[in-house]
């Protein structure tokens, strides 16, 4: 089946750009996704993009996708401790389900 | 706007016994809803898919008879599990994508439903 792979940490200190990435497997992906889980909740959309666009900028995030390599990153800009979190990349052809990565934790350090 | 509640956040049972678990899209109505199941450090993986008014339908593995999926309005959508045994203990979320949405590309998620059977 089609396969989503994250890095499970990610430390970085309060201030400092985080890079979260990911590689998926499934060359017809249409949608790829950015979630956000604090502990004991739900997930939260940050973002998503489209498999035809290489980048995506909304306020401190940024996306980037390689689809020729099937990667994609998120970059959180100026870190703070409230985005502390499971990041999780998630992807789908546009009919299918969502097929999610395992989630990478992102530690911030004041 | 697009909240989903769940209830209970919490819910702590006795092997044997059956736990109903709410999903419910407080300000509009969800056509599709998914009930998901995460293990620690472990991904979501997608149970079943719910429309309402018919038969969910189950993913590979996931046994109907044991996950029993009502989705009786356009708002509310049931998981029950039955005969809950501790390997059952999980956190249960839930999705819900709004009426005239491409169904998997905008789902809002509901804050999870830990379960823990003893």
């Amino acid at each position: 089946g089609e396969d989503v792979e994250q890095s499970l940490f990610l430390s970085v200190r309060e201030g400092d750009s985080s890079v979260i990435n990911c590689t998926y497997t499934d060359s017809s992906s249409t949608y790829l996704y950015w979630y956000k889980q604090e502990p004991g909740a739900g997930l939260q959309l940050l973002t998503y993009i489209f498999s035809n666009m290489d980048m995506k900028q909304d306020q401190r995030l940024t996306v980037l996708l390689n689809k020729k390599d099937k990667h994609l990153s998120l970059r959180i800009a100026d870190t703070q401790t409230g985005d502390s979190a499971i990041y999780f990349c998630a992807e789908s052809s546009g009919n299918t389900p969502l097929v999610f990565g395992k989630g990478t934790r992102l530690s911030v350090i004041a | 706007g697009a909240v989903v509640s769940q209830h209970p956040s919490r819910v702590i049972c006795k092997s044997g016994t059956s736990v109903k678990i709410e999903c419910r899209s407080l300000d509009f109505q969800a056509t599709t809803m998914f009930w998901y199941r995460q293990f620690p450090k472990q991904s979501l993986m997608l149970m079943a898919t719910s429309n309402e008014g018919s038969k969910a339908t189950y993913e590979q593995g996931v046994e109907k008879d044991k996950f029993l999926i009502n989705h009786a309005s356009l708002t509310l959508s049931t998981l029950t599990v039955t005969s809950a045994h501790p390997e059952d203990s999980s956190f249960y979320i839930c999705s819900a994508t709004p009426l005239f949405s491409d169904s998997y590309n905008e789902q809002f998620f509901g804050p999870g439903t830990r379960l823990t059977v003893l």
